[in-house]
């Protein structure tokens, strides 16, 4: 059974289009996290939410943005995308900040 | 400053035979330590961690590892490697200072021979 739900799992936007990547989750986690990943690097933190209070990190670009309505569902949106925002999306979730992370599938965003 | 080394970007290793993932780090405090693992386009999973008590941890899929304090390091291993295992594997840490970010290692990619 699917955990951690990212939707969708490959989009496509033009250069300068607003997209908005979704996750869900069955977990009731408390933390919901965004990570980006390029090119089988280690993946890279954006931000994440512990319950509903939102934890920018500092070198993520003003272009990001993220809303996590409820317990169940986080967005990331990418207001402007660059061509260097082309990458993989993980979302991930934890009970607890100090535990481990349950990750998603992942969102591979092509920008054209 | 934390850390994490993986020390080898590619491992290769013939089916059947022992395999090890090296990962060594730097806290400041109690090291949490993580291992997971990426199969191509998709997302990370938990392998196992180490918080406390044993030094051998058993994890999923037949992995285990060897938290070695004197040495810093937390090595991943597995008896007998299937082709199966073929992934790219993350090692992470956490110190358990009130930090709660994960240190990600570069990544190694292990290739299981037929």
């Amino acid at each position: 059974d699917a955990m951690v739900i990212q939707n969708p799992r490959y989009q496509v936007t033009q250069f300068g289009k607003p997209v908005t990547l979704s996750c869900s989750q069955t977990l009731n986690h408390n933390v919901m996290y965004w990570y980006q990943q390029k090119s089988s690097q280690a993946p890279k933190l954006l931000f994440h939410y512990y319950d509903k209070d939102f934890n920018n990190e500092a070198d993520t670009p003003d272009n990001f943005q993220s809303r996590r309505p409820n317990t169940s569902f986080c967005f990331l949106d990418i207001r402007s995308p660059g061509l260097g925002d082309a990458a993989m999306y993980l979302c991930a979730t934890s009970r607890d900040k100090r535990d481990e992370q349950y990750f998603g599938p992942g969102t591979r965003l092509t920008v054209t | 400053a934390q850390s994490v080394a993986q020390p080898e970007d590619q491992v290769n290793v013939a089916e059947g035979n022992p395999l090890t993932v090296k990962c060594t780090y730097s806290v400041s405090g109690n090291p949490y330590l993580f291992w997971y693992v990426q199969y191509p386009n998709r997302g990370l999973q938990f392998l196992l961690k180490y918080i406390t008590g044993d030094n051998l941890v058993k994890g999923s899929y037949g992995f285990e590892a060897e938290f070695n304090k004197s040495q810093t390091s937390f090595h991943l291993k597995k008896p007998s490697a299937l082709v199966s295992d073929s992934a790219l594997y993350f090692c992470a840490v956490r110190d358990s200072s009130g930090t709660y970010k994960y240190i990600f290692g570069t990544g190694t990619r292990l290739k299981v021979l037929a």
